[in-house]
């Protein structure tokens, strides 16, 4: 079955504990993005990656890291997580760049920082 | 950027009505898709739309990309219909950025 999957779906962490969240798919596609969501402000890009190794910041990428060493895999590192970074997460995926090509998200992770 | 605009933001429907949402965005687009966002959160694909009328089973949605705006329709609602209902738009070269609407709350009563 064509799917995103991030893990973990719930995460409970204190401010400054390093955390990852994975992303992976398995539909071979060269783009992935991550997206948070928050009440009021809706859903907004963090990060997104063209392609291994290219990686690019989005609307809101402070406080956050991101790789490509794979092309399914698009984890998300939080070095030292605040509070104002507890969201609910999205990893995204289509097949390329460009606009022709529809957006595959995963379930979604509620992180919470205390 | 990119304006992205739902309406109604609350909606409250009997079980077996029907209701249209819209969507009006402020420049030209070349990707608008719609979502449904479940009560556990989850985003699920409904339409990729950017221009043209599509129909999957009860839902069914119209873009008039000349016109800027995006129409989601739900015909004979049930209760699983509720959630979040969101239109996504993309500008190009943008990142493949989504650029989302604030969204329309559903509740289907029983």
């Amino acid at each position: 079955e064509a799917q995103v999957t991030q893990n973990p779906r719930y995460l409970i962490t204190v401010t400054g504990k390093k955390l990852t969240v994975t992303c992976s798919q398995n539909m071979n596609h060269e783009y992935m993005s991550w997206y948070r969501q928050d009440p009021g402000l809706g859903l907004r890009q963090i990060y997104y990656s063209m392609n291994v190794e290219v990686t690019d910041k989005g609307d809101v990428p402070e406080g956050y890291k991101v790789s490509r060493k794979e092309k399914r895999n698009f984890p998300l590192i939080l070095e030292s997580p605040s509070p104002n970074q507890t969201s609910l997460y999205f990893c995204a995926s289509s097949l390329s760049s460009g606009s022709l090509y529809i957006q595959y998200f995963g379930a979604g992770t509620r992180l919470s920082v205390l | 950027g990119i304006q992205v605009e739902q309406s109604p933001p609350d909606l409250i429907l009997q079980e077996g009505a029907n209701s249209t949402l819209r969507c009006n965005f402020s420049d030209s687009v070349n990707n608008l898709q719609w979502f449904h966002q479940n009560p556990w959160g989850q985003l699920i694909n409904l339409f990729y739309i950017p221009s043209g009328t599509k129909q999957n089973g009860r839902l069914s949605a119209t873009t008039v990309a000349t016109e800027r705006y995006s129409l989601l329709y739900i015909s004979s609602s049930q209760t699983t219909d509720s959630g979040v209902y969101f239109c996504a738009v993309e500008r190009t070269a943008a990142g493949n950025k989504l650029t989302f609407g604030g969204g329309t709350r559903v509740l289907v009563k029983p």
